[in-house]
């Protein structure tokens, strides 16, 4: 069954504490893996798209990087508008139609 | 903003009515997809249409429909509301089915359901 875990479920950190999210995988035929900012009570907000192990992406203070069974997102000096739920999402090929399979989510906060 | 909207924002419904949702999806984009959020779970898949067909369906019973219209705008109906069904409802629009490298997310809507 294709699945998608992350962990931590939760994440405390202080401003300026560098940690990462790990998003892990298990599915057959993967096109590309998703990862999206949530903040409370609002739809997902695009971050980036990794296809292939190896790749990397950088975004202000977010790095993302891509093996073939799990994907990091390196936060590094974190700010407290970084506070947010960190979805990771998987697109699958074949005949899916190209929907999404997403993990639960890691809730960041970021105390000042 | 995605310029993708969806309405209303927040809906009350009793067990067993029936409700509508509707997004409209940015402009070009020929696709819709539709996801459900429980509180406390990444998003699941609903279906997706493609130029007003549909075009992939997750695991969820028939009483979930939809439609889309070929001015951009899309419809989620659910019949014989349960109390299950109380969640965040998104729509995701973009431009071509599997070619989510930015599929933009609406704002959601609020169902509960009583």
């Amino acid at each position: 069954e294709d699945q998608v875990t992350q962990s931590p479920e939760a994440l405390r950190l202080q401003e300026g504490e560098s940690s990462s999210l790990n998003c892990s995988y298990t599915v057959s035929g993967l096109r590309g893996l998703f990862w999206y900012r949530q903040d409370p009570g609002k739809g997902p907000e695009f971050l980036f798209t990794l296809y292939s192990a190896g790749e990397e992406k950088e975004k202000e203070r977010l790095k993302a990087t891509l093996t073939k069974k799990e994907s990091f997102l390196h936060i590094t000096a974190p700010k407290p508008e970084d506070s947010a739920t960190y979805l990771c999402a998987v697109l699958l090929g074949g005949g899916s139609q190209g929907n999404l399979i997403f993990g639960k989510g890691t809730k960041l906060s970021v105390k000042p | 903003e995605t310029g993708v909207t969806q309405s209303p924002t927040h809906l009350i419904k009793t067990r067993g009515q029936q409700v509508t949702l509707r997004c409209s999806s940015q402009s070009g984009h020929n696709t819709v997809s539709w996801y459900q959020q429980a509180l406390g779970q990444g998003p699941q898949f609903i279906f997706q249409y493609y130029r007003e067909e549909e075009n992939g369906r997750g695991n969820f019973p028939p009483r979930f429909s939809g439609l889309q219209f070929p001015n951009y705008s899309s419809e989620l109906n659910v019949n014989a509301l349960e109390l299950d069904d109380s969640a965040l409802y998104l729509c995701a629009s973009s431009l071509e089915p599997g070619v989510n490298t930015e599929a933009f997310f609406g704002q959601g809507t609020r169902l509960t359901v009583v």
